[in-house]
């Protein structure tokens, strides 16, 4: 069974650091692209980063771009979100997800809540 | 950045009549490949997202057919047949072509 389980999410301050963890379960990050969504309080949903198995395909959403790091990990079968210089608006519930086609997501963790504040 | 527009943003539906929720997007969508990456989710409170729909009418694994995807170019449309009660919740459509990929707003479907 197809399974990601995301970890990592807290109360950080602005200018904070925090790192997001995602493990897979039931396939291997080797055979799929895998990418990051955030969804604020209330609001839509919010690509903001994907990685190819290889780590050498990464993109980035412009807003978190420089501030963000994605990586993975084959040997632990997982990947990673490294968010620094936190904002207040980065607060959100961020998933990964992932599939055949990163672009159509049919796997999505439970989330994980950041929370920037003061 | 493609904006996608949803609408209706609020959709009360009676159980069992059909329903039908537009996607506009503000370039085409077809992929170097010839794909249309137009997809599909619904998110009930609480819960992550689930595809229904991918490349614009694909049904996901375990997807009812009373969903239905359609369109091409820059308007898409998700019906779905027969509201049941665990339809409720919202819906987005997505768009996986042109980096950063998008979301609309989402249509909020409740029962009257």
């Amino acid at each position: 069974q197809v399974q990601l389980v995301e970890s990592g999410g807290d109360l950080v301050k602005p200018g904070g650091s925090l790192r997001l963890s995602c493990a897979a379960s039931g396939f291997t990050v080797t055979d799929y692209y895998m990418g990051w969504i955030r969804q604020a309080p209330g609001k839509g949903l919010e690509w903001i980063s994907y990685i190819s198995y290889s780590g050498h395909d990464i993109n980035y959403e412009d807003s978190v771009r420089g501030r963000f790091t994605v990586s993975v990990d084959n040997a632990k079968n997982s990947f990673y979100l490294q968010m620094n210089s936190l904002r207040v608006e980065d607060t959100a519930i961020y998933y990964c997800a992932s599939g055949d086609q990163v672009r159509e997501p049919d796997f999505w963790g439970q989330g994980t809540l950041v929370t920037v504040s003061s | 950045e493609v904006v996608m527009t949803q609408s209706p943003l609020s959709l009360p539906v009676t159980l069992g009549q059909a329903a039908s929720i537009s996607c506009r997007s503000t370039q085409g969508l077809v992929y170097e490949t010839g794909k249309t990456f137009l997809s599909w989710f619904h998110q009930r409170p609480g819960q992550s997202p689930r595809r229904l729909i991918y490349q614009v009418s694909n049904r996901a694994s375990g997807v009812p057919d009373r969903f239905s995807g359609g369109g091409s170019g820059t308007d898409f449309t998700l019906k779905i047949s027969r509201v049941e009660a665990e339809d409720v919740g919202v819906y987005y459509c997505m768009q996986g072509t042109h980096w950063p990929w998008t979301f609309g707003r989402g249509t909020k479907v409740e029962i009257k």
